[in-house]
């Protein structure tokens, strides 16, 4: 039980287009999500965390306009990030909060070339 | 605020020996203490846990930590390494709920050689 699916595991894109990373969790509802960001040989850093139903709650310097995160449902939050340039190149991952606790998604590989 | 520290960024043990990874922490009000584990390119696994109550937590693969309050500590153990231990392994700190936001140390890359 308590299972997060991300989607998708890898995505290459160009630069100045968008990407939507979708975090379903399939087993559990999930109130609350968190929305991690981690670049290579670093930790995971908190973009974001988003409530069902209400406007995401961003991190300090995190560019809300940049990352567009929707938590329409209490099984799916997506984060879009637009207009992604070189420096977005990053892997980002999602945790739901549930029933048993924290669960992670299995994360996302971005890079815009 | 709080912050998590894991001292030594790179442990390397030999198979079968003890594996130690310390983990400090800050925190203004009881904390929440976790050990994740990250295989590469992949999300993260929780090891094990701290809430309330005992002070010694076991956990999943034979590793277990020890929160000692005085010395705002929350270090990892395994008594003999093996082989599929090699990972990335982050101490994170979540403040008064076990649901709130976390936050990550550093993580420490345990490498173990034959």
């Amino acid at each position: 039980g308590a299972v997060v699916s991300q989607h998708p595991s890898r995505v290459i894109c160009k630069s100045g287009t968008s990407v939507k990373i979708e975090c379903r969790s399939l087993d559990f509802q999930a109130t609350t999500m968190f929305w991690y960001r981690q670049f290579p040989k670093q930790s995971l850093m908190l973009m974001a965390t988003s409530n069902e139903g209400s406007k995401a709650t961003y991190e300090q310097g995190v560019e809300k306009d940049k990352f567009l995160i929707n938590h329409a449902s209490l099984t799916l939050s997506t984060l879009t990030v637009t207009s992604a340039h070189p420096e977005d190149s990053s892997f980002y991952i999602c945790s739901a909060s549930g029933p048993k606790g924290y669960t992670f998604g299995s994360g996302t590989r971005l890079t815009v070339v | 605020a709080q912050s998590v520290t894991q001292l030594g960024s790179h442990v390397s043990v030999s198979e079968g020996a003890l594996v130690l990874l310390r983990c400090n922490y800050s925190s203004s009000v009881p904390p929440y203490l976790f050990w994740y584990v990250q295989y590469p390119n992949q999300g993260l696994q929780l090891l094990l846990k701290y809430t309330t109550g005992a002070t010694l937590v076991k956990g999943i693969n034979g590793f277990e930590a020890e929160f000692k309050k005085s010395e705002t500590s929350f270090h990892l153990t395994k008594p003999s390494a093996h082989m599929s231990d090699a990972a990335e392994y982050f101490c994170a700190v979540s403040e008064g709920t076990s649901y709130g936001k976390l936050t990550f140390g550093q993580g420490t890359i345990l490498t173990v050689h034959p």
